[in-house]
């Protein structure tokens, strides 16, 4: 298996721009969530879907992001308009539950400047 | 919230054991286990149920005190690859039984030779 998936690796854009992080989750995990890592937050929670529904959006910091996962393979985070204060490493993992774990993708690396 | 780790930094060398812990002030359902390596994903590496210890690959094992809501992380005779950032993840069952993660601090463990 490939493992789970995202698109871009990196990401550079200027304040104001719409920002589109993509996730293929690994094939027959059913939970996928969306993290993003800071020096100062650690690893945070922001989104996380069950069977393609979204159970918990409690970790999404403002209206400007927003999830979406239109089928099982696939998953988008979009901030708009983007901020600096956006720039982190966003990671996408997906979970088939029980005792697996998570499995992470590569993460995106968003700069806003 | 977010669970606490401690140390929040550890210096070992080769061979030398660690001891990491995880505090939640919350009852918690399960505690992961993840490492990090400096610019990549987390990696599983265990996972602990209720009480339950587990040994995971390598020398590495971990302990799970419900009562306390404490996981300790156990690496024993620490190899260089051991090297990155632990981070522990705690679940709380949600109303839709289904799983959440809140990572913790984490823990920079550096193995020199």
């Amino acid at each position: 298996d490939a493992g789970v998936i995202q698109s871009p690796r990196h990401e550079v854009t200027e304040m104001g721009q719409e920002v589109t992080l993509r996730c293929k989750p690994i094939s027959g995990h059913n939970s996928l969530f969306w993290y993003r890592q800071t020096m100062m937050r650690g690893l945070e929670l922001l989104i996380y879907f069950n069977n393609n529904v979204p159970i918990d959006d409690s970790g999404m910091p403002e209206d400007r992001f927003s999830a979406k996962m239109p089928n099982a393979s696939f998953s988008t985070l979009k901030i708009q308009p983007s901020e600096p204060r956006d720039s982190a490493v966003y990671f996408c993992a997906s979970s088939l539950g029980g005792r697996l774990g998570y499995t992470f993708g590569s993460g995106t690396r968003l700069t806003v400047v | 919230q977010q669970p606490v780790q401690s140390p929040q930094a550890v210096i070992l060398r080769e061979g030398e054991d660690a001891v990491i812990n995880c505090s939640s002030s919350k009852a918690l359902y399960s505690v992961h286990w993840y490492r990090q390596k400096h610019g990549e994903a987390p990696v599983f590496l265990m996972i602990l149920l209720k009480g339950g210890e587990q040994k995971g690959h390598e020398k590495i094992s971990a302990s799970f005190n419900e009562k306390k809501q404490q996981s300790s992380l156990y690496l024993t005779a620490s190899q260089l690859s051991y090297s990155g950032t632990y981070f522990c993840g705690t679940e709380i069952r949600s109303n839709f039984g289904n799983e959440k993660l809140t990572f913790g601090t984490g823990t920079r463990l550096t193995i020199i030779p």
